[in-house]
């Protein structure tokens, strides 16, 4: 597709239940963030990867966080036993310019986590 | 500490009327300044820039506006047409990864 492509779109999980989030961004683009939305405020930043090297990691809540991005192009996003407050929108944007201080992002739809 | 505000978390208006939309920042270290729009069930999608060194930037309906000195954006979309009901986060940019603020829905009445 032409867009940034995030699967599932929902995922329900039980506490303590690892997750697996997949997003696959706009082909050649070299940039890929990762941002979470918690209900009713902004989309927050998790980590960046430029190509396969993740560059910044720093907005990772916990250590049960984990993203990769092995061949430069779809990437995953870990989370080991899930909490509630994991709850959240988790969104994935690439751009084709590199750089973590990039603009103009293009986002995917997210997928609504949701940790019962 | 919260380096954006958007203070007005909802924001109703007439067709055809302006809408105005405004954000507040700390960091004196923001150099470029965004507009994203989010429909439901969709990722936000880019509107309309501003770099630091102007002060207003127009695109059609939809103009930007910049007071360094007061640390204030605002967004001003004029005639407002019912499909412009989004919500819209302010963004910042300056040698960190976008910044965004909690958003405002902004309701466009036929």
């Amino acid at each position: 597709g032409a867009g940034v492509s995030q699967s599932p779109r929902y995922k329900v999980a039980k506490r303590g239940q690892d997750v697996a989030l997949r997003c696959d961004p706009i082909s050649g683009h070299v940039s890929l963030f990762w941002y979470q939305q918690a209900l009713g405020q902004g989309p927050e930043f998790l980590t960046y990867f430029q190509n396969e090297a993740q560059l910044d990691k720093s907005g990772l809540p916990s250590d049960r966080f984990f993203a990769e991005r092995p061949e430069g192009s779809v990437s995953t996003l870990k989370i080991q036993r899930t909490q509630q407050e994991d709850s959240a929108v988790y969104l994935c944007a690439s751009s084709l310019v590199a750089g973590m201080e990039n603009e103009k992002l293009f986002f995917g739809s997210g997928t609504q986590l949701s940790v019962l | 500490d919260q380096q954006v505000k958007q203070n007005s978390p909802s924001l109703s208006v007439q067709e055809g009327r302006i809408s105005i939309l405004n954000c507040d920042y700390t960091n004196s270290m923001f150099d470029y300044f965004l507009w994203y729009k989010k429909y439901p069930a969709e990722g936000p999608t880019f509107l309309i820039s501003i770099s630091s060194i102007k002060d207003k930037n127009e695109d059609g309906r939809f103009t930007v506006f910049l007071n360094k000195s007061a640390k204030h954006l605002s967004l001003h979309i004029v005639p407002s047409q019912p499909g412009d009901s989004a919500v819209y986060f302010c963004a910042f940019s300056g040698n960190t990864p976008l910044v965004f603020g909690k958003g405002t829905r902004l309701s466009v009445i036929a």
